[in-house]
């Protein structure tokens, strides 16, 4: 079956230092692929889109990466910082819906 | 526009008993989509509409689950005869046309969710 899979143990940082989320797809090609943050109790925001024709994508303190050699997605956070802090959720969609990973937990220690 | 709103954000019911919500989308967005999540799981995709048409609907979703987009704005989602394993995160999205077809870098937006407990 399709699938998006995500490192289920969460990842303990230091502030100021680069967080790398890793993502990746099975049994299907995604379109695009596309990284929210979810805090608890809340729906997931929008951070970043990349298309499969796009190697890299960067937004401010952030940059995902989309190899479809590896069938993978990197998702970096540089620089970072206590607020930094929560569940960062990967989806693969195509045109019509999007297949969810389960999320991996992000602390980053002051 | 304050983005996706949801209502109630919290509902307690009995087991048995029927539950309806309520998702205003994004004005400008045409597609809404319904999501379940339980703790440390993904969103669980339910149903998405495009305008006022049910365009799919998860095979995972009995038919005690029903929603309606009736004039292509705000959405209803309902149980009926709810049961303890319904007990979730019932989170409501809208977007405008799927990334892959237009040009931008653009999501879902979710709403905060309805949180729903069945006792």
């Amino acid at each position: 079956s399709q699938k998006i899979e995500q490192n289920s143990e969460a990842l303990n940082i230091q502030e100021g230092k680069t967080a790398t989320l890793t993502c990746n797809y099975t049994n299907y090609s995604p379109a695009y692929l596309q990284w929210y943050r979810q805090d608890p109790g809340r729906g997931p925001v929008f951070l970043l889109l990349i298309r499969e024709n796009e190697k890299e994508k960067r937004k401010e303190r952030l940059k995902v990466t989309f190899d479809t050699t590896l069938k993978q997605s990197l998702f970096h956070i540089t620089a970072s910082q206590p607020a930094d802090s929560a569940t960062y959720l990967c989806a693969g969609g195509n045109n019509r819906k999007l297949i969810w990973g389960l999320g991996t937990s992000l602390a980053v220690n002051p | 526009d304050t983005g996706v709103s949801q209502d109630p954000r919290h509902k307690i019911t009995k087991r048995g008993q029927n539950v309806t919500f309520r998702c205003d989308p994004i004005s400008e967005h045409n597609r809404l989509y319904w999501y379940r999540q339980t703790l440390g799981q993904g969103p669980e995709f339910l149903t998405y509409f495009q305008n006022e048409a049910q365009l799919e609907k998860s095979r995972l979703l009995s038919d005690r689950f029903s929603a309606e987009r009736p004039k292509g704005s705000f959405s209803t989602l309902e149980i009926q005869r709810t049961e303890q394993g319904d007990s979730a995160m019932y989170l409501c999205a809208s977007s405008l046309v799927p990334p892959s077809q237009g040009a931008g870098n653009y999501g879902y937006t979710f709403g905060s969710g309805t949180r729903l407990t069945v006792v």
